[in-house]
């Protein structure tokens, strides 16, 4: 069963416009780690923001926004305004404390910012 | 600010080869992994390492794999005879706590299998 899905494969809006990723996950522990990761047109994957299971508080960075819904699993991330300069893969992850030591990525959905 | 180096960039080998991919972890961090992407795909855990043992490898780390931390301060990825297949991106992170506190990965090394 795939843990963490994005349904969204590929996107593509006009610069300014906000966009939102969605990801959804599955686990069956109490405890487990969100993150989200972007991978520019260079190949490196830029750590974005982490999130534990306890703390549903929406968490805003600049232009960046997240929503943790633990009702429906999901955990969206929200780019205002958005620049050229997002273009990129973004990257769902999930942590499971208890199980063992390691990141499950989704898909990816790549997101292109046209000018 | 800290950051994780892999050398080399970009490595192209022959199919049957060995190749060692290297990485430089943080310098306080205790654990230690390699991911793998092959291209346009996700990004697949491969193996991690704590207290210089192995803790955790998927099913992809296969005999042919190993890692080594050889000196301290190096954290090394050997895949003994390389396949096609193995063409991929090749991370490697760190963390103080485990994956569950923030882990920096490093810029990765693209691996070219001819």
């Amino acid at each position: 069963a795939q843990k963490v899905t994005q349904a969204q494969t590929e996107i593509s809006v006009v610069e300014k416009e906000d966009v939102t990723l969605d990801c959804v996950y599955e686990t069956r522990d109490t405890t487990y780690y969100l993150f989200w990761y972007k991978q520019p047109p260079s190949g490196e994957l830029v750590f974005l923001i982490r999130r534990n299971s306890f703390d549903e508080q929406n968490e805003i960075s600049g232009r960046y926004s997240w929503n943790f819904q633990k009702s429906t699993s999901s955990f969206n991330f929200t780019i205002t305004a958005s620049q050229v300069v997002d273009s990129a893969v973004y990257f769902c992850a999930l942590s499971e404390v208890n199980r063992d030591d390691k990141i499950i990525f989704g898909k990816g959905t790549r997101l292109h910012i046209l000018p | 600010e800290p950051e994780v180096t892999q050398t080399p960039s970009h490595q192209v080998t022959q199919m049957g080869q060995e190749v060692i991919l290297r990485c430089v972890p943080i310098s306080n961090h205790l654990y230690f992994y390699w991911y793998r992407q092959i291209l346009g795909q996700k990004v697949e855990f491969l193996v991690s390492f704590y207290n210089n043992e192995i803790s955790e490898k998927s099913e992809i780390f296969d005999d042919q794999f190993s890692v080594e931390r050889p000196d301290g301060s190096n954290f090394t990825l050997k895949i003994r005879s390389t396949k096609l297949e193995d063409s991929a991106m090749y991370f490697c992170a760190s963390s103080y706590g485990g994956m569950n506190t923030e882990a920096f990965f490093g810029q990765g090394t693209r691996l070219t299998v001819v």
